[in-house]
C-alpha cells in the first residue's frame, strides 16, 4: 500500500541553525500539508500546498519557515533559524484530490530537538 | 472558527470491555469529521470519519463512532477491547469543502489492562 514517507525519523539541531524536513508524499497525490505536534500538545496545522504554491498558512507559519517541492517528487519543510520553541514532532500529509471527503494521508513523523 | 475537544487525555479499559473515547467539536459550518489513530513511532491513520451521509460510521478495526449534531459530538466506540487496540486517538474536524485542514483535539492515550 502507498505510504508517505518522512526523512529523518530524528534531528537535533542546534538553535539558530536551518534543518530541513523532507517528505516523499503518496505519488499520484496532488496536496501536501505539513502539522506539527508539540510534546503533549494537539497536533497543529501549518500549511497547505497545491499546485506549486502554498493555499493556506497558520499564524505558526511564520518567515522562518517555507515549503517547496523541488522536483515533483520530494515536499520540503525549511526552518531558517530554529528556535527552542520549533522542537516538537512535523507531520507530512498528502492528499489526492481537492474536498474534504478525500484523505488525508500522514506520514511518520520527525522529531525535531532544537537545543 | 473549528475545534475539538477530547475528554479524557488517558482511558484505560480492560480487554474485552467497551471502549468509548469521546470527542465534541464546534464549527460554524457543518463539519466533517474524522478519528485518527497514532500506534508507537508510527504516523497517524484514518480510523473513520463523516462527511454528511450516515450519521453512524463504520471505521476499521471494529470502530465506529455516531455524529449527534444536537450533542455537538463525535464519540468513537468499539465494543470489545483487544490488546492491539493501545494506541493514541485523535479526534479532527473540517469545514466544508474549501477549507481543507484539519484541528485536532489533544488526542486520548488508550490502555488495554489483559
Amino acid at each position: 500500500e502507498p505510504e508517505v514517507t518522512q526523512t529523518p525519523s530524528h534531528q537535533v539541531t542546534q538553535m539558530g541553525q536551518e534543518v530541513i524536513l523532507r517528505c516523499v508524499p503518496i505519488s499520484n497525490h496532488l496536496y501536501f500539508y505539513w502539522y506539527r505536534q508539540i510534546l503533549g500538545q494537539k497536533v497543529e496545522f501549518l500549511v497547505s500546498f497545491y499546485n506549486n504554491e502554498i493555499s493556506e498558512k497558520s499564524e505558526i507559519f511564520d518567515d522562518q519557515f517555507s515549503v517547496e517541492r523541488p522536483d515533483g517528487s520530494n515536499f520540503t519543510l525549511k526552518i531558517r533559524s530554529t528556535k527552542l520553541e520549533d522542537s516538537a514532532m512535523y507531520f507530512c500529509a498528502s492528499r489526492a484530490t481537492r474536498g474534504v471527503v478525500d484523505t488525508q494521508y500522514f506520514g511518520p513523523g520527525t522529531r525535531l530537538t532544537v537545543l | 472558527a473549528q475545534s475539538v475537544t477530547q475528554l479524557g487525555s488517558h482511558v484505560s479499559v480492560s480487554e474485552g470491555a467497551l471502549v468509548l473515547l469521546r470527542c465534541n467539536y464546534s464549527s460554524s459550518v457543518p463539519p466533517y469529521l474524522f478519528w485518527y489513530v497514532q500506534y508507537p513511532n508510527q504516523g497517524l491513520q484514518l480510523l473513520l470519519k463523516y462527511t454528511s451521509a450516515a450519521t453512524l460510521v463504520k471505521g476499521i478495526n471494529g470502530f465506529e463512532a455516531e455524529f449527534k449534531k444536537s450533542e455537538t459530538s463525535f464519540h468513537l466506540t468499539k465494543p470489545s477491547a483487544h490488546m492491539s487496540d493501545a494506541a493514541e486517538y485523535f479526534c479532527a474536524v473540517s469545514e466544508n469543502f474549501g477549507n481543507e485542514k484539519l484541528t485536532f483535539g489533544t488526542g486520548t492515550r488508550l490502555t488495554i489492562i489483559p
